[in-house]
């Protein structure tokens, strides 16, 4: 059921830039795209989320391609506390909240 | 407001018998949303209620499962008769409205069926 696409998975070393993307060709105009992660043992907590414009939060930064049809989830600076999986998915009125495999991202020290 | 509560945390159980779980969403909250994990896995829906509606069931969620929310607060999730295959983390999540609205998770209960 979920019409987004990532890698499996990412490898980081702390302290750089972490650039996470998702593929969602077939979203429709009302369909938001939001990205959680997923800490071990724990359930899934909000990062951020979109519809047309980059977002910024003191979490990450999002980028939506023109087309909206990719984005990519920006760390600006990986720790090791960012080592989780991440979920990109869509999110509409009638579209709701299907999860993928995510990407699983690895922070070297 | 202390979040998504969800009890029990862990439930061990032997095959056969039934299990009842419980989600606590955060005030105010319209949208519920049930999903199962397994291990290596991502949440795999299983429904979601607005309010007190329960608007859309997973091909998951077999006769064996049921899911309500009285008065569109809590919701408790029944599972009938267990197998092995139904060992589980059960996740619950909440939001006001949908769309741009962010969801909160709760910590999950872990199902072992022995």
């Amino acid at each position: 059921d979920a019409k987004t696409t990532q890698p499996n998975s990412m490898e980081s070393n702390e302290e750089e830039p972490v650039h996470l993307p998702c593929n969602h060709s077939t979203i429709s105009g009302t369909d938001y795209i939001h990205w959680y992660r997923q800490l071990p043992s724990q359930g899934p907590e909000y990062v951020i989320h979109g519809l047309t414009s980059n977002v910024n939060n003191r979490m990450a930064s999002l980028a939506i391609a023109e087309d909206r049809k990719s984005s990519t989830l920006i760390l600006h600076r990986a720790t090791l506390r960012d080592a989780a999986v991440y979920y990109c998915i869509l999110r509409s009125h009638n579209n709701d909240m299907r999860f993928g495999a995510g990407t699983r991202l690895t922070v070297k020290p | 407001d202390t979040g998504v509560s969800q009890n029990p945390r862990h439930k061990i159980t032997k095959r056969g018998q039934n299990v009842t779980f419980r989600c606590d969403p955060i005030s105010e909250h319209n949208r519920l949303y049930w999903y199962r994990q397994t291990l290596g896995q991502g949440p795999e829906f299983l429904t979601y209620f607005q309010n007190e509606a329960q608007l859309e069931k997973s091909r998951l969620l077999s006769d064996r499962f049921s899911a309500e929310r009285p008065k569109g607060s809590f919701s408790t999730l029944e599972i009938q008769r267990t197998e092995q295959g139904d060992s589980a983390m059960y996740l619950c999540a909440s939001s006001l409205g949908s769309g741009g609205a962010e969801a909160f998770f709760g910590q999950g209960t872990r199902l072992t069926v022995v």
